[in-house]
């Protein structure tokens, strides 16, 4: 079956210093997902992707959608405390059912102040 | 309500027992899902509803789990004779339609299975 990859699992910045995750499918993907998920909340939508190579910006963080459709990054600027949180992708299988997201595991990010 | 309602919050249970988790989806909306978060892990896919359609069950780890949807608004996941592996944040999220839309959670039911 289809499976989306997270990479790294884990990730310690400094305040101040830049952050990036990586998501890779099996499958080429129709859609990507970008959410969040605070300490103790539920995961909370940030953004999709839809076009080959696609790249999307909300302020200091910055999304691509790989040509081939198969991988995608999320990249934050200058991290914040306020971006601690586990970052997943999930992403949608081109051809087949058009509302089952397949999400990664997640990357915890935790920035020291 | 505003958003996707779930009870209960958390739940503790006795291994053998079964439970029953309700999730209120976003008004109007005809997608609902469930997931199943474990701790530190990703989101697993339990089952879809759409609209009348048949429901996608393709997720749901054994047949001690079962979900309806009444009235194609609330819905209830069923764990019959809880395991200790069953213990985990369960997920509803609604969607309008399903293709292609966000999803949006709610705060989920954590189940702790002694």
């Amino acid at each position: 079956g289809q499976q989306v990859m997270q990479i790294p699992q884990y990730q310690h910045v400094q305040e101040g210093e830049d952050f990036t995750t990586y998501c890779n499918s099996s499958t080429t993907l129709s859609n990507i997902q970008w959410y969040k998920q605070r300490p103790g909340g539920h995961p909370v939508f940030l953004i999709q992707l839809v076009k080959s190579g696609e790249v999307k910006k909300q302020k200091r963080l910055t999304f691509q959608f790989g040509e081939a459709k198969k991988n995608s990054s999320l990249h934050i600027t200058a991290t914040q405390t306020t971006d601690v949180g586990t970052y997943f992708c999930a992403g949608r299988m081109s051809g087949g059912s058009n509302y089952k997201l397949t999400f990664g595991k997640g990357t915890l990010l935790t920035v020291n102040p | 309500g505003a958003g996707v309602s779930q009870s209960p919050s958390n739940k503790v249970t006795e291994k053998g027992k079964d439970v029953e988790l309700r999730c209120d989806p976003i008004s109007g909306h005809t997608a609902l899902y469930w997931y199943r978060q474990s701790l530190g892990q990703g989101l697993e896919f339990l089952i879809y509803f759409q609209g009348n359609s048949a429901p996608d069950k393709s997720g749901l780890p054994s047949d001690r789990f079962s979900a309806e949807r009444t009235g194609g608004s609330v819905s209830t996941l069923t764990i019959q004779r809880t395991q200790q592996e069953d213990s985990a944040v369960y997920l509803c999220a609604s969607s309008p339609h399903g293709s292609g839309n966000t999803i949006y959670f709610g705060e989920g039911s954590w189940l702790t299975v002694v």
